[in-house]
């Protein structure tokens, strides 16, 4: 079956850790996005790769960094200097930049202790 | 700026029709979507607008006018599992390599 995953689906570390949590898609898809959600708030993008060995901040990156040397995978560091990153991590596909909807992976909810 | 306004939240009863707004204000606007999202999940596709009017699929339909900066989601004969949130997202320019803003979600609550 095609489709997003993220792993894992809950995702506990201590203050002062970096933690890189997975996506990884099977659709073909050149773009791959990454967005942050937190409680009766909307996505926030924080990094998207348009093509495989580049990427472009999102709204929200600092604290975060990501690579794409793989079509397949994207994944996202969250770093020691993100003051806030406990929140609900989604990952998200679509085949081009244009008008393609994207399809969203599982999600990672990181607590940060 | 970028805004974009729903309602928090919502309830309706099982059976009826239910009406969610969205209203938008961006640099550029290469379509609409609406996603619907349960707890805990990764939001799913609904409905995607580009041109003014209504799109029909199923029991939801969505509405968009580009001189309004209106789009609304409709969904008839309502079901206990239509209890979710539901996103505005609004596609920017090509200047901003058409990334998705969304709004911050309408939660309906359905009720027997």
């Amino acid at each position: 079956d095609g489709g997003i995953t993220q792993s894992p689906k809950y995702l506990f570390r201590k203050e002062g850790q970096n933690v890189t949590l997975s996506c990884e898609q099977n659709l073909n898809h050149d773009a791959m996005y990454w967005y942050r959600q937190d409680p009766g708030q909307g996505l926030r993008l924080i990094y998207y790769s348009q093509i495989v060995n580049d990427f472009q901040k999102g709204d929200i990156a600092e604290g975060y960094s990501v690579s794409r040397e793989k079509k397949e995978s994207f994944p996202l560091t969250v770093t020691s200097a993100q003051k806030n990153p406990t929140a609900f991590y989604l990952c998200a596909s679509s085949p081009g930049q244009g008008v393609d909807e994207q399809f969203f992976g599982p999600g990672t909810r990181l607590t940060v202790l | 700026g970028q805004n974009i306004d729903q309602p928090t939240e919502m309830t309706a009863t099982e059976g009826a029709i239910v009406q969610i707004n969205c209203t938008y204000q961006t640099s550029g606007f290469n379509g609409l979507f609406w996603y619907q999202q349960h707890a805990g999940e990764a939001p799913t596709f609904l409905s995607y607008n580009v041109l003014d009017g209504l799109e029909e699929k199923g029991r939801f339909s969505s509405f968009l006018s580009r001189s309004k900066g209106y789009s609304y989601l409709l969904l008839k004969e309502l079901q206990m599992k239509d209890s979710a949130s539901y996103l505005c997202a609004v596609r920017g320019a090509v200047d901003s390599s058409y990334k998705l803003i969304f709004g911050s979600g309408t939660r309906l609550l359905v009720r027997p």
